[in-house]
């Protein structure tokens, strides 16, 4: 598609249940990025994509959160047993692969529309 | 490890009068900065980003940034503010050890008609 799409654009959950949140990366960019948006907060880095390569999980805050990319394409990110410290905007962004540089070639990332996720 | 911060949370103009919008970086090396506007209910959007080719970077809706390697600085400027440029701006660095995107923690833009 055109642009990165995220769905479903809100979500409300009960406390302790699971929730899948999805991202459709923008066709041809190999690099697929999670970030959150707390109220009050400014933008967390939660897990990044590229290719095949092993994720970087460093920025999940903890096991309750996972991510997996199929394919190289969408990804689904899972929050199990939500608290309400998940509630937040979750932001998908992607980009063209790194060349052997280790630098995107145009820092093209595109970001989703995002998920809002509230936690009652 | 990088780091980005914005000096001012909130900062309220008049249209017609000059933006600035400021932002500090921390890096043992140049990096490569940005700056992305959010529009409420709206996606990020890109609005610049500098990559070391010149300091002085030109963005969409007038935007400009200038970067500063003495001052460590990346501020955004526009000559004139449109109501249409209210809206939340995130000064951003890449984070290339990482591979992600470092955010600062936000600057929202308030303009007075």
């Amino acid at each position: 598609g055109a642009g990165v799409s995220q769905s479903p654009s809100n979500k409300v959950t009960e406390k302790g249940k699971d929730v899948e949140l999805r991202c459709d990366p923008i066709s041809g960019h190999t690099a697929l990025y999670w970030y959150r948006q707390s109220l009050g907060q400014g933008l967390e880095f939660l897990i990044y994509f590229q290719g095949n390569s092993a994720p970087d999980k460093s920025g999940l805050p903890s096991d309750r959160f996972s991510a997996e990319r199929t394919g190289g394409s969408v990804s689904t990110l899972t929050i199990q047993r939500t608290q309400q410290e998940d509630s937040a905007v979750y932001l998908c962004a992607s980009s063209l692969a790194l060349n052997p540089g280790g630098m995107s070639a145009n820092y093209g990332y595109t970001f989703g529309s995002g998920t809002r996720l509230t936690v009652v | 490890a990088q780091s980005v911060t914005q000096l001012d949370s909130h900062v309220s103009v008049s249209e017609g009068t000059p933006v600035l919008l400021r932002c500090n970086y921390s890096s043992s090396y140049s990096p490569s900065l940005f700056w992305y506007v959010q529009h409420p209910n709206k996606g990020l959007q890109l609005l610049l980003k500098y990559t070391s080719a010149a300091t002085l970077v030109k963005g969409i809706n007038g935007f400009e940034a200038e970067f500063k390697k003495s001052e460590t600085s990346f501020h955004l400027t526009k000559p004139s503010a449109h109501m249409s440029d209210a809206a939340e701006y995130f000064c951003v660095s890449l984070d290339t050890g990482r591979r992600a995107l470092t955010f600062g923690s936000g600057t929202r833009l308030q303009v007075q008609p």
